[in-house]
């Protein structure tokens, strides 16, 4: 079965500094690795994804991750944020694509001026 | 257009009673979800439809019985509320091997 942490329930960061929100899971097979963001009062929207080739994937809003099997991890990242980035953001982990995602219990991200 | 529009976006109800939520998507996808997102904000799939077909069941009481009319609609009717039964509801849809696009949820609250 696979599963999904999320170690950091809250992460509170000023605006324009670097944030990393952790990400690990832990499957028995090949996996494709999602983060999601919920902004409140909304559903989930795809952040970015890692189906397969290069392990560092890009969102077009400055995010990426990077997938490290080693470390079974696929912790997000952006070097600089804004104060609407502040959402709930969900890693999800599928040995089948998307049809069946395992989700995280998600990471609040709170930006602050 | 809401891509997915689910409704009502609020239910407040009694324990005891039987209530459905609707969803509808306007993608041309031909897969539909649910998925429950509990009061910790874990989220959960209870059920997956592809052209009308139930294709996933989670460990979901039988109290949970989904509907699939046609590809565009999936809706949720629950029997017998129980207070555990509160939380958040999440419709989606996808087709083939693409990503989710999710609604903005129910809220359902068992009192």
């Amino acid at each position: 079965a696979q599963s999904v942490t999320q170690l950091d329930s809250q992460v509170p960061v000023f605006e324009e500094a670097p944030v990393e929100l952790r990400c690990n899971y832990s499957s028995s097979v090949s996996v494709y690795l999602f983060w999601y963001v919920q902004y409140p009062n909304q559903g989930l929207q795809l952040l970015l994804k890692y189906l397969s080739g290069s392990t560092l994937v890009e969102s077009i809003n400055g995010f990426e991750a990077e997938f490290n099997k080693s470390q079974t991890s696929f912790h997000l990242r952006k070097p600089s944020v804004h104060i609407s980035d502040t959402a709930e953001y969900f890693c999800a982990v599928s040995d089948t694509g998307f049809q069946k995602l395992v989700f995280g219990t998600g990471t609040r991200l709170l930006v602050s001026p | 257009d809401t891509a997915v529009s689910q409704t009502p976006k609020y239910l407040v109800t009694q324990m005891g009673n039987d209530k459905s939520i609707k969803c509808e998507q306007n993608l041309g996808h031909d897969t539909m979800y649910w998925y429950k997102q509990d009061s910790k904000k874990f989220l959960k799939i209870m059920f997956s439809y592809n052209n009308k077909e139930l294709i996933i069941n989670e460990t979901v009481p039988n109290r949970f019985s989904p509907k699939s009319p046609d590809k565009a609609h999936l809706n949720l009717h629950i029997n017998s509320l129980e207070l555990g039964d509160s939380a958040v509801y999440f419709c989606a849809s996808s087709r083939g091997d693409s990503p989710l696009h999710f609604g903005n949820g129910t809220r359902l609250t068992v009192t």
